[in-house]
């Protein structure tokens, strides 16, 4: 178990620039999500893939929000002209197949300040 | 989306003291999970709890899943530390379709030595 990977940890990029980040889920899961998180806030959900296909995605995300995984492993999240209100934690989580209990395994997070 | 409350939102204790932190929520969860959240780190599992009423021990730590499935605890007996942490609240609720987890705004421990 290697552990879930994001890259990069940290970015900063100037307001309408556009910025993509990559994660690496633990090799044998299945299910990937994409949370954000805002400072003394809990993780906010993103979108949820099942191998390939997206299967879920947050009413509140932006059309300037973007997620893929190509081929069932890792997946990028791509955010187009970013804005200030953009700024924050973009974690990246995986779990194997199972019921609803079972337990997600977070990266480190990739933390993106837009100025 | 349902919500879940957690309280307090801050806490500072001394070292040895006990605390309880609470998630609170009027709906109904399939089972709810505690993390735990160290500053420039993704969440970390503590625990899962499924049953109504059940109670679940790890160390120092014990977790208790309200009768209803609505609200769970989270009770440390002398705190160390190395509990400083944000403690965040979870919860699936698998009759909504949906498969998101769902995350309170967590309860911000320090532990002063």
């Amino acid at each position: 178990d290697t552990g879930v990977s994001q890259d990069p940890r940290h970015k900063i990029t100037k307001r309408g620039q556009n910025v993509t980040f990559r994660c690496d889920p633990i090799s044998e899961h299945n299910r990937l999500y994409w949370y954000r998180q805002t400072l003394g806030q809990g993780p906010e959900f993103l979108t949820y893939f099942q191998n390939e296909a997206q299967l879920e995605k947050s009413r509140l995300l932006s059309d300037r929000f973007s997620a893929e995984r190509p081929k069932g492993s890792f997946s990028t999240l791509e955010i187009q002209r970013t804005e200030q209100g953009d700024s924050a934690m973009y974690l990246c989580a995986s779990r194997a197949t199972g019921g609803l209990n079972e337990k997600l395994f977070f990266g480190s997070g990739t933390q993106l300040s837009v100025l | 989306t349902q919500l879940l409350e957690q309280s307090p939102q801050f806490l500072s204790i001394q070292e040895g003291e006990n605390l309880t932190v609470y998630c609170n929520s009027s709906s109904v969860f399939s089972s709810l999970q505690w993390y735990r959240q160290e500053p420039g780190e993704g969440p970390v599992l503590l625990v899962t709890v499924v049953t109504g009423g059940e109670v679940k021990k790890l160390k120092r730590l014990t977790f208790q899943f309200g009768d209803a499935r609505k609200d769970s605890s989270l009770h440390i007996t002398a705190a160390q530390p190395g509990d400083t942490g944000l403690y965040l609240c979870a919860g699936f609720d698998s009759g909504a379709g949906s498969y998101q987890l769902t995350f309170g705004k967590g309860t911000k421990l320090s532990v002063i030595p």
